[in-house]
């Protein structure tokens, strides 16, 4: 079984600019979650979606940040404008049962540096 | 606020020499309780959950366990390749959906 992927693995931007993640998530999982995760830090949650509806964004700054799930299955997270802080891991997770499924399956991440 | 403390920061390990990570949480209204395996330039790898205090699980040289205020992670004659960061991970009732990850232990085990 494939795993959940992610493209870019890196990338490199100036203040400012704007930049895309994508994530595919594992055939069949209904769940897909975005995370941050700051050098020396746990993950933090972003967003959740359940097929393609928005389950949880409330630690998602909505100012800059923005997600998409077409179709319930690939999603897109979107940072416009970025800033410093915002160098990071970024994270998508799948999960094979419903909004309060727990067995979350990672893909290897978005290492963002943000200059 | 709810709070996941996680300790040790960092542990060293002779290869063989038993230990446990701890997970504490102040959080209302457990969910669950997991710990994932994270290696350098990897995304979490998921290993446990835990639902209710005095519930364990096991899986090769790790075990699991929950009391109403922590949880263990013990390892049992750890081996180099168990060297890894351990997360714990809680979901809470009160806040939706939200899952509150800890920092993490980085475990080393020496050969």
């Amino acid at each position: 079984e494939a795993g959940v992927a992610q493209s870019p693995r890196y990338k490199i931007i100036e203040k400012r600019q704007s930049v895309a993640f994508w994530c595919n998530p594992i055939s069949g999982h209904a769940t897909l979650y975005w995370y941050q995760q700051i050098l020396g830090q746990g993950p933090k949650l972003l967003i959740q979606f359940q097929n393609n509806g928005v389950v949880d964004d409330s630690q998602l700054p909505k100012d800059r940040f923005s997600a998409e799930r077409l179709k319930g299955v690939d999603s897109t997270l979107k940072i416009q404008p970025a800033k410093l802080e915002d160098s990071a891991v970024y994270l998508c997770a799948s999960s094979p049962r419903g909004a309060f499924a727990y067995e979350q399956y990672f893909g290897p991440g978005t290492r963002l540096t943000v200059t | 606020e709810d709070q996941v403390t996680q300790s040790p920061e960092a542990l060293r390990l002779q290869e063989g020499e038993s230990s446990s990570l701890n997970c504490s949480y102040t959080v209302s209204g457990l969910r669950g309780l997991f710990w994932y395996r994270q290696d350098p330039g990897k995304g979490p790898e998921f290993l446990f959950t835990l639902y209710s205090a005095g519930e364990e699980k096991e899986k090769e040289r790790l075990k699991a366990t929950l009391t109403k205020k922590e949880s263990f992670l013990h390892i049992t004659a750890p081996k180099p390749e168990d060297s890894a960061t351990y997360l714990c991970a809680v979901r809470t009732s009160d806040t939706g959906n939200q899952f509150y990850f800890g920092t993490g232990t980085s475990l080393t085990v020496i050969p």
